[in-house]
């Protein structure tokens, strides 16, 4: 059982350039989410999808993008990388609220932006 | 929106020591509280979570976590520290939003 995957593990840009972030998991959660972490600052929510077919911005969404393809994958985007982005990004899935369930959270990749 | 303090971003205890790391949230009702630990390069795994019903939740590696309504707070604990337990500890907090809210963190350092 694999859980979360995130792809890829690790990733350099130049300011400018877009990339996405893939994100999938096995466990047939409704709700997905991508955090950033930042050293001092924890997790930051940038967006998270409810259910298959809805999202919704987070905390920090400028600068970010993103689609929810099928109930198992969650993809983000950045269209134009700044530096600031730099940061770990972390997906994570959860089942029903109503029942306590946990996130589930993905291995991160590390992106650094020249 | 929820908010969750955890007082310490660096906790040091040596080896065999007893485990504090504090959480208080802020919450108009009640909500699920969880603690999750990171280790370097990896992502958050859960520790332990209390939802309803007791108070007292225990978790896994001899973590556990006592939930206090009237204090607001969802303090961690191990009775004696071991190496492996080095790491990262975060404490989050869902609301009915269906969303989470993590603190900010507090490393935790082992002394041999």
């Amino acid at each position: 059982n694999a859980g979360v995957t995130q792809t890829p593990k690790f990733q350099v840009l130049k300011t400018g350039q877009s990339m996405t972030l893939q994100c999938a998991q096995d466990m047939n959660h409704n709700s997905m989410y991508w955090y950033r972490q930042d050293p001092g600052m924890g997790l930051r929510l940038i967006y998270y999808s409810a259910s298959e077919g809805t999202t919704d911005k987070g905390e920090v969404p400028n600068g970010y993008n993103v689609s929810r393809l099928n109930k198992r994958e969650f993809s983000l985007r950045l269209e134009s990388a700044a530096p600031s982005q730099t940061s770990v990004y972390f997906c994570a899935s959860s089942g029903l609220w109503a029942q306590g369930q946990p996130q589930h959270f993905g291995d991160g990749t590390r992106l650094s932006i020249l | 929106a929820q908010s969750v303090t955890q007082l310490g971003s660096h906790v040091s205890v040596s080896e065999g020591a007893l485990v504090l790391l504090r959480c208080n949230y802020s919450s108009s009702v009640p909500p699920y509280l969880f603690w999750y630990v990171q280790y370097p390069n990896q992502g958050l795994q859960l520790l332990l979570k209390y939802t309803t019903g007791a108070t007292l939740v225990k978790g896994i590696n001899g973590f556990e976590a006592e939930f206090k309504k009237s204090e607001t707070s969802f303090h961690l604990t191990k009775p004696s520290a071991h190496m492996s337990d080095a790491a990262e500890y975060f404490c989050a907090v869902s609301d009915t939003g269906n969303q989470f809210y993590f603190g900010t963190g507090t490393s935790l350092t082992v002394i041999p």
